[in-house]
């Protein structure tokens, strides 16, 4: 098992577009959550995923945006980009809608926004 | 408002010295913590949980409610140690990791 995948890995974009970003879980689980971590600081929650519904989301404007396939896959998209929405955003998948167990993160994809 | 406070955002020690790398939290209920590390060209990853009392490689954390702190402790520093660590909280019953800043640390031959 290839691990939490995402793509692309790398990006840019200048302020006004649109971005979607593609995350697959590893096989078996059923959740994905998104992080943002941007230059310095730790990553910082943007949503939750289980079992194609929303479980949590972050306190990110509602320019960002979330979904989850049948197939556990999700999507983020982020209309309407700043300059400060360049971050790395992490994916990551685990078992069950808790995070008491492991989360596993994915390599990220680094969006530049000019 | 749940917080995480990692106070050095750089540690450098020598091989074989003692590593302890400070996190405080600030919730008004019962955390989970965890540490995670990342390190050179890795994924981030699961280090320790509170809840489980283990050790991983080493590595020991204790939570200590009355001082709100979670700090991570090696006896014996080794290279491999070398890495960017972060402290999480997860509220009780919410699903999402607060995270620190994390602290780089590195150890010296």
């Amino acid at each position: 098992d290839a691990g939490v995948t995402q793509s692309p890995t790398h990006l840019i974009k200048t302020r006004g577009q649109h971005v979607t970003l593609r995350c697959s879980p590893i096989s078996g689980h059923k959740s994905v959550s998104w992080y943002q971590q941007v230059l310095g600081q730790g990553p910082q929650f943007i949503f939750q995923y289980y079992e194609k519904e929303e479980r949590g989301r972050g306190n990110f404007p509602d320019r960002f945006s979330a979904r989850q396939f049948p197939n556990y896959s999700s999507e983020l998209n982020v209309n309407a980009l700043l300059l400060g929405d360049s971050a790395l955003y992490l994916c990551a998948s685990s078992l069950g809608s808790l995070v008491t167990g492991e989360l596993f993160f994915g390599e990220g994809s680094r969006l530049t926004v000019l | 408002a749940q917080r995480v406070t990692q106070p050095e955002k750089l540690l450098s020690v020598f091989k074989g010295a003692p590593v302890e790398l400070k996190c405080n939290y600030s919730y008004s209920g019962s955390p989970e913590l965890f540490w995670y590390v990342q390190y050179s060209r890795q994924r981030l990853q699961l280090l320790l949980r509170h809840i489980s009392r283990e050790s991983i490689k080493g590595f020991t954390a204790d939570l200590n409610k009355g001082e709100t702190s979670f700090h991570l402790k090696k006896p014996f520093a080794q290279e491999e140690d070398s890495a960017m660590y972060y402290c999480a909280l997860s509220p009780q019953g919410a699903q999402k990791l607060v995270f620190g800043q994390g602290t780089r640390l590195t150890i010296n031959p």
